[in-house]
């Protein structure tokens, strides 16, 4: 079945910087479009970027200019997000999600399940 | 950034009952090519969040008949025709139409 599938929770220090992962499988990875999005205990929905698999083409926030970089390794249909210079206030839940095309309106169809991520 | 605001912020349904959200955009979410980017997503508790409607009122796949959409423009709706035990969770408006994406706060949904 169509499904990404994160790594693992995280735990890192102020001033450093976590990469987490997203493997897709089910589907051709390089067709979609893959978003992060994240969200801090008790809060909401917050996107952060996008990155087209197949053109390496990425697009963020800009809250998160100068800080993310979303890349894709297509041998391994997997997708990563690094965030660097981590503070308190990253500390999250990070999701990504496909963008699920035409057929959808784009709309964020398949989410994987999620990577703690704590900065402390 | 464009601004979802969402209305109620928390909602208690007695199951058989009917239930509706609202969600405001700061813009429009109608492109040139005539499709609105506005979704509804529902994050059931310990979950990721689930698309339930696409494009204002399409149901995503397994969405079941008694979640619909509607609204145009900046102003939407979603309405549960009856709810149901399985649908507590938080539902999201999300609009697509405007970087950077966003979201609406979020309205907390609980069976009474």
């Amino acid at each position: 079945q169509v499904q990404l599938v994160q790594s693992g929770a995280e735990v890192k220090k102020p001033g450093a910087s976590v990469k987490v992962s997203c493997k897709a499988s089910g589907y051709t990875f390089i067709d979609s479009d893959i978003n992060w999005v994240r969200q801090a205990p008790g809060h909401g929905l917050e996107w952060m970027g996008w990155m087209n698999p197949n053109s390496g083409n990425t697009g963020y926030a800009q809250k998160f200019q100068g800080r993310v970089t979303m890349t894709g390794d297509t041998t391994l249909s997997t997708a990563s997000m690094e965030l660097s210079s981590l503070t308190s206030e990253d500390t999250a839940v990070y999701y990504c999600a496909r963008g699920g095309g035409p057929m959808v309106n784009f709309a964020f169809d398949i989410w994987g399940q999620g990577t703690m991520v704590t900065v402390s | 950034d464009i601004g979802m605001t969402q209305t109620p912020l928390s909602l208690s349904v007695t199951p058989g009952q009917p239930a509706s959200i609202s969600c405001k955009s700061s813009q429009s979410l109608l492109h040139g090519n005539r499709k609105t980017y506005l979704y509804w997503y529902l994050q059931k508790p310990g979950q990721s969040p689930q698309l339930l409607i696409h494009e204002v009122s399409s149901r995503f796949s397994g969405v079941p008949d008694r979640f619909s959409g509607s609204g145009s423009g900046t102003d939407f709706t979603l309405k549960i025709s009856r709810v149901e035990a399985e649908d507590v969770g938080v539902y999201y408006c999300m609009q697509g139409r405007h970087l950077p994406y966003t979201f609406g706060q979020g309205t907390k949904l609980e069976i009474k």
